[in-house]
């Protein structure tokens, strides 16, 4: 199993484009989520989806869509890239939804914003 | 808002020596985790202790929970150089949301 893979691992934009992050598990998980990480914050929540077809917001889902249309993917799209969306995104997993389950991390995205 | 605040921020040991990192947390929970990332990598599952638990071990890894002063305590024993990493811990709110600390920074000298 590849578990949870992220492409592309770097990325430059420029303030205003667009640009989907792609996140894939190969462990039949029903919980995928989106963290982003920045310096001295921790992870923060962006957005996250129990099963195909059904996805909600977290702590900081603005400037963010998703969608889960197959159980493997989960992407992530970024509508018009501000500065302020430097950082590195993490995409994670967990066999069911639910607070007992552990998380599988990807290897992340770092993005930066001109 | 974040839900755990690791303490200290970073911490430097020897080889050998135990290294102790702390995590407080705000509001009542289901569970904590802890978890792992080296350098430029995603996080790894260390443990988890269920609010019901008041303490866990996994190997040289020892976790205590005090949910009535609402922090949490990470163990590591006879530290080795491939330890050094961040340490982090999450707390899951609710069912789906999962809150995750700022971190402890761990370096262990060889």
């Amino acid at each position: 199993n590849a578990g949870v893979t992220q492409t592309p691992k770097f990325q430059v934009l420029k303030t205003g484009q667009s640009m989907t992050l792609q996140c894939a598990q190969d462990m039949n998980h029903e919980y995928m989520s989106w963290y982003r990480q920045d310096p001295g914050m921790g992870l923060r929540l962006i957005h996250y989806s129990v099963g195909a077809g059904i996805t909600d917001q977290g702590e900081v889902p603005n400037g963010y869509n998703v969608s889960r249309s197959t159980t493997e993917d989960f992407p992530l799209r970024l509508l018009s890239a501000a500065p302020s969306q430097t950082s590195v995104y993490f995409c994670a997993s967990s066999i069911l939804a639910g607070a007992y389950n552990e998380q599988f991390f990807g290897p992340g995205t770092r993005l930066t914003v001109l | 808002s974040q839900q755990g605040e690791e303490d200290p921020q970073a911490l430097s040991i020897q080889e050998g020596e135990n290294a102790t990192m702390n995590c407080s947390y705000k509001t009542s929970i289901n569970n904590l985790q802890w978890y792992r990332q080296n350098s430029g990598r995603g996080l790894v599952h260390l443990i988890l202790i269920r609010s019901n638990e008041r303490e866990k071990h996994s190997g040289r890894l020892r976790v205590t929970l005090d949910t009535s002063k609402k922090s949490s305590s990470l163990l590591i024993t006879a530290s080795r150089a491939a330890d050094t990493a961040s340490y982090f811990c999450a707390t899951a709110r609710g069912g789906n949301q999962f809150y995750f600390g700022t971190g402890t920074s761990l370096t262990v000298i060889p």
